[in-house]
């Protein structure tokens, strides 16, 4: 079956400085893959998606890039914000259908100023 | 706002009795899927539906669960006789199929946050 892996955190970090969330993979087929964000007392938001290999989603100064030797998609922030601070799930689904996304387990970030 | 809704926010309940969620979608979303986060992880997919029709339900759907989108707008999730493992954030989210593109962008609600005592 599906599954996603993670960085496992919490990931404390001062403004500015840069960030990166591991996030790997395993899926039959060529899945889409996502990143989504989840910011305190809110529901769940895209932040950015890549449908095919060497896509790169880019965002609000986020990026990933769709790496299939890899089977990784990495999010990456060159100066993280107080702001930033929240938690983020790579989550995937199967490419061309309306199936279900399967979600890593989350990653805490929290940016001091 | 024309997010999707979800109602009630919060339910606490004694093992053994019954709830009902609610989920109102985005106006003309067409697939409604719920999924259960629980503390720490992430969200796991319970069930899907594509109109009026349930497509598909998660082997964590036990017989206890129930969810139907009888007129294909809003959707209700009910669990009976609770258990105290049963204690999550239940998510409803809702997408379209766009013409061209080859995933469906799923948008999700604040949940329910549930506890059984």
């Amino acid at each position: 079956g599906n599954s996603v892996t993670q960085m496992e955190g919490p990931v404390t970090l001062s403004e500015e400085a840069f960030l990166t969330i591991n996030c790997t993979y395993t899926a039959t087929g060529y899945p889409s893959l996502f990143w989504y964000v989840q910011y305190p007392g809110e529901g769940l938001q895209l932040l950015l998606k890549a449908t095919k290999a060497d896509d790169k989603g880019s965002n609000k100064g986020f990026e990933a890039t769709y790496r299939k030797e890899t089977t990784s998609f990495h999010l990456e922030k060159g100066s993280v914000q107080v702001s930033d601070s929240a938690v983020y799930f790579c989550a995937l689904s199967e490419s061309g259908s309306a199936r279900q996304l399967t979600f890593g387990s989350g990653t805490q970030l929290t940016v001091l100023p | 706002d024309t997010g999707v809704s979800q109602d009630p926010r919060h339910k606490i309940t004694k093992r053994g009795q019954n709830v009902t969620f609610r989920c109102d979608p985005i106006s003309e979303h067409n697939r409604l899927y719920w999924y259960r986060q629980t503390l720490g992880q992430g969200p796991e997919f319970l069930t899907y539906f594509q109109n009026e029709a349930q497509l598909e339900k998660s082997r964590l759907l036990s017989d206890r669960f129930s969810a139907e989108r009888p007129k294909g707008s809003f959707s209700t999730l009910e669990i009976q006789r609770t258990e105290q493992g049963d204690s999550a954030m239940y998510l409803c989210a809702s997408s379209t199929r766009l013409a061209g593109e080859s995933y469906n962008e799923q948008f999700f609600g604040p949940g329910t946050r549930l506890t059984v005592l």
